[in-house]
């Protein structure tokens, strides 16, 4: 399976942008982009996918590069509730569809 | 849908004893994953199942750990006997392949003493 890096942590202030980077740099022509984050206690939930263009929904935006090697996952405004672990997977479309995890990244927002 | 149900929440348990861990997927959806997580290793998956058929069990940690599908609305997750260092936050997961997006439970704190 094609792999992603991200950072272990950032820090961001609150109510300002947040930029999550992931660079997946073996992604192949199939394979979705797709972001989860886990809150503390609770389990891992859906926040955003993508292919190729660009993403928008009520929790995130989802910026892929055009070479698709890497993405940001965009959170507009920060609030305290978004102080998670951000994971970036990949799913090939016409695999089957496994969520592998790796660490994510540590999102801290400061008040 | 009341979404991915796991029972239960908390369980301590001494070293040797049985646990059963228990899951009850989203309705229609045909794949349920069973993952961990501890500090030191993360999330792991430990084995998943489409349509009620086991799949891949190679993230299973050891013979102790066993887990049954017997219907698309229920799976158990068996550890026999329990040490301590299965302790962790166990996982269920379920999804629709053509959806992509798994949903997950809240989970359940196993502490083995």
């Amino acid at each position: 399976d094609a792999k992603t890096t991200q950072p272990n942590s950032m820090e961001s202030n609150e109510e300002e942008p947040v930029h999550l980077p992931c660079n997946h740099s073996t992604i192949s022509g199939t394979d979705y982009i797709h972001w989860y984050r886990q809150l503390p206690s609770q389990g891992p939930e859906y926040v955003i996918h993508g292919l190729t263009s660009n993403v928008n929904n009520r929790m995130a935006s989802l910026a892929i590069a055009e070479d698709r090697k890497s993405s940001t996952l965009i959170l507009h405004r920060a609030t305290l509730r978004d102080a998670a672990v951000y994971y970036c997977i990949l799913r090939d479309v016409f695999g089957s569809y496994i969520p592998t995890f790796g660490r994510g990244t540590s999102l801290i927002v400061h008040p | 849908d009341a979404g991915v149900i796991q029972s239960p929440r908390h369980e301590v348990t001494e070293m040797g004893q049985e646990v059963t861990l228990r899951c009850k997927p989203i309705s229609g959806h045909d794949y349920l994953f069973w993952y961990r997580q501890t500090m030191m290793r993360g999330l792991e998956l430990l084995i998943y199942f489409n349509n009620n058929v086991p799949i891949d069990d190679s993230g299973m940690p050891e013979d102790r750990f066993s887990a049954k599908m017997p219907n698309a609305s229920f799976s158990t997750l068996k550890i026999q006997p329990s040490e301590p260092r299965d302790s962790a936050v166990y996982f269920c997961a379920s999804s629709l392949r053509d959806r992509g997006s798994a949903f997950f439970g809240q989970g359940t704190r196993l502490t083995v003493v």
